[in-house]
């Protein structure tokens, strides 16, 4: 059964400063990994998705990559800023092997101060 | 495009009460979800739809019904409130495309008192 976990659950950075986001998962039979951005109080937005042939996806000043040996995806944010303050989701598709349905992380909460 | 818009943004409901949440996609996907999000329990899928007509249960389908009449539309009806429904309900809709993500309403915050 694939499990999705977060580490940390909250991170707080001053601003500029680059930093990593883990999303760990238990099936390596993964067939793609998806990471989503919600703002408090909204919806979640799609920023990456990255398919189980590929190691890694960049979009703009994030970066997300995968490996499927260890379980483990990372989204990197390069200089980060006040704006990037959310909480970031990690979601693995249940079954491994088709898209239809996300299992989720709990999410990590990032504030960066200016 | 409006995207996913979801009816009403806020709702109060009495113990006992019923009430239907609306969904509604213009982007002609086939695939809609309902999911609650709680804290510390993330985001939990009720029901969901592949298609016009069809509706399955996800992983917390008690208490709840659901609706697919037109494509456009997704339904989540709560036939007997309770203080335990109490949550944040979000829409979602994807293509049937293995490549494609989900797309997200704004949510409907439900308090039941």
């Amino acid at each position: 059964k694939q499990e999705v976990t977060q580490i940390p659950a909250a991170l707080s950075v001053p601003e500029g400063e680059n930093l990593v986001l883990n999303c760990s998962f238990t099936d390596s039979a993964i067939y793609n990994l998806q990471w989503f951005r919600q703002d408090p109080g909204k919806g979640l937005t799609s920023l990456l998705l990255i398919q189980s042939s590929q190691r890694e996806q960049t979009s703009g000043r994030l970066n997300a990559s995968l490996d499927k040996s260890s379980g483990r995806s990372t989204l990197y944010i390069a200089a980060s800023q006040p704006g990037d303050s959310a909480t970031y989701l990690c979601a693995a598709p249940l079954p491994p092997g088709n898209n239809r349905k996300l299992i989720w992380g709990l999410g990590t909460s990032l504030a960066v101060n200016p | 495009n409006a995207g996913v818009t979801q009816t009403p943004k806020f709702r109060v409901l009495k113990t006992g009460q019923s009430m239907t949440l609306l969904c509604a996609q213009d982007m002609n996907h086939e695939y809609m979800y309902w999911y609650r999000q709680d804290p510390g329990m993330g985001l939990r899928l009720i029901h969901y739809s592949v298609g016009e007509g069809t509706t399955a249960k996800g992983e917390v389908p008690d208490g709840y019904n659901v609706s697919r009449l037109k494509k456009q539309n997704f339904l989540l009806g709560l036939e007997s409130a309770a203080p335990s429904q109490t949550s944040v309900y979000f829409c979602a809709s994807k293509t049937p495309l293995e490549t494609d993500t989900q797309y997200f309403g704004p949510g409907t915050r439900l308090t039941v008192l």
